[in-house]
């Protein structure tokens, strides 16, 4: 699987979008991009993924790059309760059936 | 929703003990797996399960056993807990065993404390 980078924190004032940056400069062709996120002492939280398009869901945005070496995840509204880590993983198809979970970036949304 | 239980938040036993962790998923998934996560090491896959009574080591099995009677249910069993299995166990399922956009699902987790 493709290596992933991300800034280890980044905070963010509520009710303003919080984007989240991912680097993959070594992504193939049938990977995909996941968000998770792990709110203390819980577990992973699934977000959203893609290969190539962009994708919307209740939660979140996934912009990538046209390259697909890099994405953005942007959460639009931040709230208090999206202080959290944010996991971007890339998976193979051909992958073993693990998730590989880097460190993340510590995403804190102030007041 | 999907939803992924495990039999409980937090656990504290002690040196030697049999300890059997319990992980129950409601959308019938194929796959269900377990991971424990300590800090600076990310998440490491103990054990996965593909069907029922199917079993394949991940990358840390040793010390840990697993069991798949039903579908929906799989446990993690450490067969003489020791001091360095203190950590959060976290049980996962998806929908198909292998191939990209497939997502796991991921249980609260159960932080184990062995004395």
């Amino acid at each position: 699987d493709a290596k992933t980078t991300q800034p280890p924190s980044m905070d963010c004032a509520e009710g303003r979008a919080a984007n989240l940056p991912c680097n993959h400069s070594t992504i193939s062709g049938n990977e995909y991009v996941y968000w998770y996120r792990q709110i203390h002492s819980q577990g992973p939280q699934y977000i959203i993924h893609g290969l190539k398009n962009n994708e919307t869901n209740e939660m979140a945005s996934l912009i990538i790059t046209e390259d697909r070496k890099s994405s953005t995840l942007i959460l639009p509204h931040a709230t208090l309760r999206d202080t959290a880590v944010y996991y971007c993983i890339v998976r193979s198809s051909n992958t073993g059936n693990q998730f590989y979970f880097g460190t993340g970036t510590s995403l804190t949304v102030i007041p | 929703d999907v939803k992924v239980t495990q039999s409980s938040r937090y656990l504290v036993k002690r040196t030697g003990e049999k300890v059997f962790l319990e992980c129950v998923q409601d959308m019938d998934h194929e796959n269900m797996f377990w991971y424990r996560q300590d800090p600076g090491l990310g998440l490491r896959l103990i054990y996965f399960s593909y069907d029922v009574k199917m079993k394949e080591k991940g990358d840390i099995p040793e010390g840990y056993s697993v069991s798949r009677e039903k579908k929906e249910r799989f446990s993690l069993i450490l067969e003489s807990a020791s001091t360095n299995q203190t950590s959060m166990y976290l049980c996962a399922s998806s929908l198909i065993p292998t191939g990209g956009g497939k997502t796991q699902y991921f249980g609260p987790g159960t932080r184990l404390l062995v004395l």
